[in-house]
């Protein structure tokens, strides 16, 4: 197991509600990126959080905002839910190997918009 | 942008058979090749990655090839086992972006 982890593990949600997903990254990981997995898909890019800064993000509505804090812990808060943002969401954290960046994931955060 | 397509969705085989997984890539930049094996209710598990600067690397009863003049890579499980069965992505990632592009997975069932 790696050492990523996620809180909540299961959340349920109301249409319109906004929520905090948060991720504590493995030791020694500076870099935290966040993916969408609806159900039967692969995981989609959310956005990549850097010393604290948004250092990349895919296509998602700006709805989707995040944070990283010194510890490089990070939260992924979604405003204004709907119905498809129900999905596994993952956060990855990064450690620099030989020039590249393996992603180990956390054990992700399932949500359920209703 | 970067687009994987991976095959096929579903294979099964039996226990002791070779499984293989097939992808391609559209960004010829792209320089890392990881796979992921997801069981069901789990987080996905880096189980091997490739490099572009190499054709193949093994683990044990895995293996991944590369084909950069096709944009495509591969993996290999040998001598199947029961608990092989799982979700398998793999992803993609250019030079300078950590952003991974996933496949859309192969559901793998190794029978006993």
């Amino acid at each position: 197991e790696t050492g990523v982890t996620q809180s909540p593990t299961h959340l349920i949600k109301t249409r319109g509600q906004q929520v905090t997903l948060r991720c504590s990254s493995q030791s020694g990981h500076n870099t935290v990126s966040w993916y969408q997995q609806a159900l039967g898909q692969g995981p989609q890019f959310i956005f990549q959080y850097y010393r604290e800064e948004e250092n990349g993000r895919g296509n998602f509505p700006p709805r989707f905002s995040g944070l990283q804090f010194p510890n490089y812990s990070s939260e992924l808060n979604v405003n204004a839910l709907e119905l498809d943002d129900s999905a596994l969401y993952l956060c990855a954290s990064s450690q620099l190997i030989a020039g590249t960046y393996e992603q180990y994931f956390g054990p992700g955060t399932r949500l359920t918009v209703t | 942008g970067e687009n994987v397509e991976q095959h096929p969705s579903t294979l099964s085989v039996q226990e002791g058979d070779s499984a293989v997984i097939k992808c391609t890539y559209s960004d010829s930049a792209s320089n890392y090749f990881p796979w992921y094996k997801q069981e069901l209710g789990k987080r996905p598990q880096l189980i091997i990655d490739i490099r572009s600067n190499v054709g193949e690397k093994k683990d044990q009863r895995i293996a991944v090839t590369l084909n950069k003049t096709a944009k495509h890579f591969s993996l290999h499980i040998t001598e199947t086992q029961p608990e092989d069965s799982a979700v398998y992505f793999c992803a993609a990632r250019a030079t300078g972006f950590q952003k991974l592009v996933f496949g859309t997975g192969t559901r793998l069932l190794v029978s006993p």
